[in-house]
């Protein structure tokens, strides 16, 4: 049974650098998608990007500046940075895995983890 | 980009069947996906590919895309049921994912 761990501060300050890593258990990172979502208080979910495996990424327009995913297939992980944060910035964020086309949604998700984005 | 949207609620009575649309562009060419995020909790899949119904998911949800809509139906409503749910494509123009804003599922 695979599983997702999101770990990393739960506060940043505003204009640095959040950055979350995703650990994955129970199940090799290969062959996946492995995306990165998030959720501010109240609101709905965000897609903010994905990376395959083999290091190709994609990410939302509306992030896409300020956002960085990286693998680590040797330790089973991948990242998220997202720099010059601010308040809007404050979410859960989640990660998860799917396919190419994202065939078959979404079928395995982390907990999820806070970040507030406060001085 | 591709845009969804969702009804912000629906309520239902227990026992009744609920049924909840997500709107968009051709949705019926696309492959839909339906999420299940209770209280403080992660989402979790509940229909892939329009139809489908992932392992442990009982029979009471099912899931159709034509034209221009997808629904998830859900029937013989329980007040476990009682979500937040969220449709999902995957947008060809781009390669992205795509998430409507959710509809409230109030079980009264």
């Amino acid at each position: 049974q695979v599983q997702l761990q999101e770990s990393g501060p739960g506060l940043v300050k505003p204009s640095e650098t959040l950055s979350l890593t995703c650990t994955v258990s129970g199940g090799s990172i290969s062959s996946y998608y492995w995306n990165w979502i998030r959720q501010p208080p109240g609101k709905g979910l965000e897609w903010i990007g994905y990376i395959y495996y083999s290091g190709s990424t994609n990410y939302n327009p509306s992030l896409k500046s300020r956002v960085n995913i990286s693998v680590d297939t040797s330790k089973n992980q991948f990242s998220l940075k997202l720099s010059s944060v601010t308040a809007a910035d404050t979410a859960v964020y989640y990660c998860a895995r799917d396919l190419r086309y994202s065939s078959r949604g979404m079928d395995v998700w982390g907990q999820g983890t806070t970040v507030t984005v406060s001085s | 980009s591709y845009v969804l949207t969702q009804p912000p609620s629906v309520s239902v009575a227990p026992g009744q069947t609920a049924r909840m649309t997500c709107g968009g562009n051709n949705i019926g060419r696309k492959s839909v996906h339906w999420y299940q995020q209770k209280a403080g909790r992660a989402p979790v899949l509940v229909v892939y590919d329009d139809s489908v119904r992932p392992s442990g998911i009982p029979e009471r949800f099912s899931g159709s895309a034509s034209g221009n809509t997808a629904t998830l139906t859900i029937s013989r409503v329980e007040a476990g049921d009682e979500a937040d749910y969220y449709c999902q494509v995957w947008d060809d123009g781009g390669d992205h994912r795509v998430f409507g804003g959710g509809t409230k599922l109030t079980v009264l």
